[in-house]
């Protein structure tokens, strides 16, 4: 299985939204609503973001939010914030039950 | 509260075989729904996912690394151990376990806590 595509990097000011896709195929992201986000900041462990597309854990802001279009997700997050910065994945199970990750995004705080 | 913490070298060998061992918290590995999994990460490098042991110790591995892969379960020591055999510098990496998110409704595999990780390098 191939790691999903991800741009390398996005970015934005204070305030403003920004989006970060995540793009497979039939046989993970758009074969059923599994995919979930992860945000990590420079040399920590990863955080749970979203869930099953569009689901957050509890503590999460709603500023995080999540969609898919066929074999594409998107995580979207309103209101930027400096402490956003950090490294995004996105992960999809796939049709035989695995997993997959993204190759990460970096979103940069202007 | 749930927490893990991955135990195992920090050094090994070409060829040799790492061993691994996640001793966690919080949750109970017989509880239906319940699951721990393994990622690593090289440095400044992407996320990948490892193998997953579920509850009812189903388990799915890698399909690029399953044949080197093998991870099970002790639900008595609230413990998980992955083994990873011929191991090269390649495979330097930040290894973490997690806890797999469950619960009524929800469909996918997603890690909800994860531990700090444990550095390990392949190096002769």
């Amino acid at each position: 299985q191939s790691a999903l595509t991800q741009p390398p990097s996005v970015s934005g000011s204070p305030g403003q939204s920004v989006t970060i896709s995540c793009t497979g195929s039939s046989n993970d992201v758009g074969d059923s609503n599994r995919v979930s986000w992860y945000q990590q900041p420079p040399a920590t462990a990863p955080k749970l973001i979203i869930f099953d597309v569009i689901n957050r854990p509890s503590g999460v802001p709603d500023r995080f939010s999540g969609s898919k279009s066929g074999n594409t997700a998107s995580l979207t997050i309103s209101g930027l914030q400096a402490e956003d910065e950090g490294v995004y994945y996105c992960s999809s199970n796939t049709g035989s039950r695995t997993l997959v990750f993204g190759g990460g995004t970096m979103l940069t705080v202007l | 509260q749930i927490t893990l913490k991955e135990s195992g070298p920090t050094l090994v060998k070409p060829t040799q075989t790492l061993t691994l061992t996640c001793t966690f918290s919080g949750f109970s590995l017989s509880s239906s729904g319940a699951g721990v999994g393994w990622v690593r990460q090289p440095p400044g490098k992407a996320l990948e996912w490892l193998a997953l042991i579920y509850w009812n110790d189903e388990k799915r591995y890698s399909p690029s690394l399953r044949t080197r892969l093998t991870i099970t379960k002790d639900t008595a020591k609230n413990q998980v151990v992955l083994t990873m055999t011929n191991m090269d510098p390649v495979d330097t990496a930040t290894y973490y376990c997690a806890h797999r998110l469950y619960g009524w409704g929800i469909r996918g595999d997603s890690f909800d806590v994860w531990g700090q990780g444990t550095r390990v390098t392949v190096s002769s």
